[in-house]
């Protein structure tokens, strides 16, 4: 069965610096997304970032990147100059394309950014 | 963007009577649409997938009778809480896909529900 593993229950970040968040997956499967997902206070789950796993570049949104490493089965979110508003809960999610339908999510990292 | 409404987004209920929380896919048509349960700081779990015109497929361990999920057309799904006690208080979440590809999904804002 495939799972998610987040490492760190809690992150925190000084506003304007940069912050890395750890995500390990397990699977046997070759094709499938990763995704990186914030739930603020409000509880609305906002996709931040995806990589389809049979890409080898690192995908981009603004602030946010990932280093994905297939090899080694990680898939890291890193956010530059960080916002008061980035602040939240993030999950990370996997889900292979060709099986069952669900995304399967981590347990989450809650980040704090301190002014 | 796209967007799913969820509906209501919080409800009080006394023990032993029924919920019913709506998902509706405000500009595209959902397929499918999943439903998930969220512990207070805790991560999300899928509860079961619906199909539009078609039974729900339930995870295990969770509960056919007492969670009782309609898809009755391509952009509503309902969810009931049949029965409701107190342990079944959580934050529920739909998420509707708009074709096959999983990156056409899309979540609703979220229903608390509190059962006194």
């Amino acid at each position: 069965a495939q799972t998610v593993t987040q490492s760190q229950p809690e992150m925190s970040v000084q506003e304007a610096e940069t912050v890395t968040l750890s995500c390990t997956y397990d699977t046997s499967e070759s094709d499938y997304y990763l995704f990186w997902y914030k739930q603020p206070p409000s509880r609305q789950m906002i996709l931040v970032i995806r990589q389809e796993a049979y890409k080898q570049q690192n995908a981009t949104e603004n602030r946010f990147s990932v280093n994905f490493q297939k090899a080694a089965k990680s898939f890291s979110l890193k956010i530059s100059d960080s916002q008061l508003g980035d602040a939240a809960m993030y999950f990370c999610a996997y889900h292979f394309q060709g099986g069952s339908e669900k995304l399967v999510f981590g347990k989450g990292t809650k980040l704090t950014v301190n002014p | 963007g796209a967007v799913v409404s969820q509906h209501p987004s919080w409800v009080i209920c006394k023990s032993g009577t029924s919920v019913k929380i709506e998902c509706r896919s405000l500009d595209f048509q959902a397929t499918t649409m999943f439903w998930y349960r969220q512990f207070p700081k805790q991560s999300l779990m899928l509860m079961a997938t619906s199909n539009e015109g078609s039974k729900a497929t339930y995870e295990q361990g969770v509960e056919k009778d007492k969670f009782l999920i309609n898809h009755a057309s391509l952009t509503l799904s309902t969810l009931t809480v049949t029965s409701a006690h107190p342990e079944d208080s959580s934050f529920y979440i739909c998420s509707a896909r708009a074709g096959t590809r999983v990156e056409k999904l899309f979540f609703g804002s979220g229903t608390q529900l509190s059962v006194l």
